[in-house]
C-alpha cells in the first residue's frame, strides 16, 4: 500500500540554524500539507500546496517557513532560522483530487532545537 | 473559522469492552468531512474512519464506528471489543470540502485499553 514518508525521522539543531525537512506523498496525490504538533498538545495545520504553490497558510507559518516541490516526488519545509519554540513533531500529509479528501500522513520529524 | 472540541483528555477501558470518545465541533459550512485519526505512542498519525458530511448513514470500520449527529454538530467514535493495539491518543478532526482542505484538529483523548 502506497505511502507518504519523512526525513529525517529526528533532527537536533542550534537555535538560528537552517534545517529542511523532506517528504515523499503518495506519488498519485496532487494536494500536500505541513502540520506540526508541540509535545502534549494538538496538530497544527501550518501550510497546504496545490499547482506548485501556496494555497493557503497558518498565522504560525511567518516568513522563516518556506516550502518547495523541488522534483515530482519531494515536498520540502524550510525552516531559515530555528527558534526554540520551533521545537516540535512536523508531519507531512497528501491527498489525492477533489473527491478524495481523506488525508494521508507520513510518520512525523521530531525537531529538537537547542 | 472552525473549531473541534474533544471533551475526554483521558479515557480507559477494559479489553473487550466497548468504549466512546466524544467529538464536538462547530462551523457554518455545509459540505464538509470529520475524521478520526489514531496517534500511538509512535505518534504516527493513522486514519481510523472518515465521514461524510452529506451522508446521513454513520460510518463503519470493522470494530470502529461513529455516531454522526449533524444538527447537534457531534462525532462521537465508539471502538467495540477493545484491544490493547487500541491504545493510543485519538484525534477528531475537521476537513472542508470546497476549499484545499486543511484539517482543523480537536486537542484530543488518551484512550487506554486494560488488560
Amino acid at each position: 500500500e502506497p505511502e507518504v514518508t519523512q526525513t529525517p525521522s529526528h533532527q537536533v539543531t542550534q537555535m538560528g540554524q537552517e534545517v529542511i525537512l523532506r517528504c515523499v506523498p503518495i506519488s498519485n496525490h496532487l494536494y500536500f500539507y505541513w502540520y506540526r504538533q508541540i509535545l502534549g498538545q494538538k496538530v497544527e495545520f501550518l501550510v497546504s500546496f496545490y499547482n506548485n504553490e501556496i494555497s493557503e497558510k497558518s498565522e504560525i507559518f511567518d516568513d522563516q517557513f518556506s516550502v518547495e516541490r523541488p522534483d515530482g516526488s519531494n515536498f520540502t519545509l524550510k525552516i531559515r532560522s530555528t527558534k526554540l519554540e520551533d521545537s516540535a513533531m512536523y508531519f507531512c500529509a497528501s491527498r489525492g483530487t477533489s473527491g478524495q479528501e481523506t488525508q494521508y500522513f507520513g510518520p512525523g520529524t521530531r525537531l529538537l532545537v537547542l | 473559522a472552525q473549531t473541534v472540541t474533544q471533551s475526554q483528555p483521558e479515557m480507559s477501558v477494559q479489553e473487550a469492552e466497548t468504549v466512546t470518545l466524544s467529538c464536538t465541533y462547530d462551523t457554518s459550512e455545509s459540505n464538509y468531512y470529520l475524521f478520526w485519526y489514531k496517534q500511538p505512542p509512535s505518534r504516527q498519525m493513522i486514519l481510523v474512519i472518515r465521514q461524510e458530511a452529506y451522508k446521513q448513514q454513520n460510518a463503519t470500520e470493522n470494530r470502529f464506528s461513529v455516531n454522526f449527529q449533524k444538527a447537534a454538530k457531534s462525532f462521537s467514535l465508539k471502538i467495540s471489543d477493545s484491544q490493547l493495539g487500541d491504545t493510543a491518543m485519538y484525534f477528531c478532526a475537521f476537513g472542508v470540502g470546497t476549499s484545499y482542505g486543511k484539517l482543523t484538529f480537536g486537542q484530543g483523548t488518551i484512550l487506554t485499553v486494560h488488560p
